[in-house]
């Protein structure tokens, strides 16, 4: 089965330190791969996405992430977090059967 | 452009009553995806169609869960005889093009409880 795994269920960070969140995929194939971000009590909004090219993609709110095939990871990043950071984020991967998603991480960003 | 619409947001049920959950996606996909997602967990595929065609629903946990979209466009999806294990917030998302491009667009979801 398609999966994804997010190994960190909780990240606690100081406002302006950078941030790294962690996502493995289990694929005989390259999937298309995504993250999402989910404030509270809202639903989730797509922060970037990758299907083939260049492995650094850009999202939105100077977040980045970095595809590797060789590692099977697709890691999240930015380089200074704000509070408004603080929301739960997913990895998930596309196949037929529409998105697969992690359990999510949860990031608290403090001041 | 409007967004994925859900209703209602709250529901506090008994066991063995029954709710029905209310999707309007975006106008022009044609796919829209029904999620269940426990509390601290993430998003779980319930059905998902294209147009009014049911494409999979063999993630629906039970016979008590039904999911319909009549006429390609608004979904409902129907719990009956409730159980405490219910309990999550049920998520809309919708899609252009058969959801080839794989981005999924969310609605608020909507939580429910059952006692």
């Amino acid at each position: 089965a398609q999966s994804v795994t997010q190994p960190d269920a909780r990240v606690t960070v100081s406002e302006g330190a950078s941030l790294q969140l962690r996502c493995k995929y289990s694929s005989s194939v390259t999937p298309y791969l995504f993250w999402y971000v989910q404030y509270p009590r809202q639903g989730l909004q797509l922060l970037l996405k990758y299907y083939s090219g260049d492995p650094v993609v850009q999202g939105v709110n100077g977040f980045e992430a970095e595809f590797s095939k060789s590692n099977s990871s697709f890691h999240l990043r930015k380089a200074s977090v704000h509070w408004s950071d603080s929301a739960v984020y997913f990895c998930s991967n596309n196949y037929a059967q529409g998105l697969t998603f992690g359990l999510g991480t949860r990031v608290s960003v403090f001041p | 452009e409007a967004g994925v619409t859900q209703s209602p947001r709250y529901a506090v049920l008994q066991e063995g009553q029954a709710v029905s959950f209310w999707c309007d996606p975006i106008s022009g996909h044609d796919t829209l995806y029904w999620y269940q997602q426990p509390r601290d967990q993430g998003p779980q595929l319930l059905v998902y169609f294209r147009d009014e065609a049911v494409i999979d629903n063999s993630q629906l946990p039970s016979d008590r869960f039904s999911a319909v979209r009549p006429k390609g466009t608004n979904s409902t999806l129907k719990i009956q005889s409730a159980k405490q294990g219910d309990t999550a917030t049920y998520l809309c998302a919708s899609s252009p093009f058969g959801g080839v491009t794989g981005q999924l667009y969310f609605g608020e979801g909507s939580k429910l409880t059952v006692l």
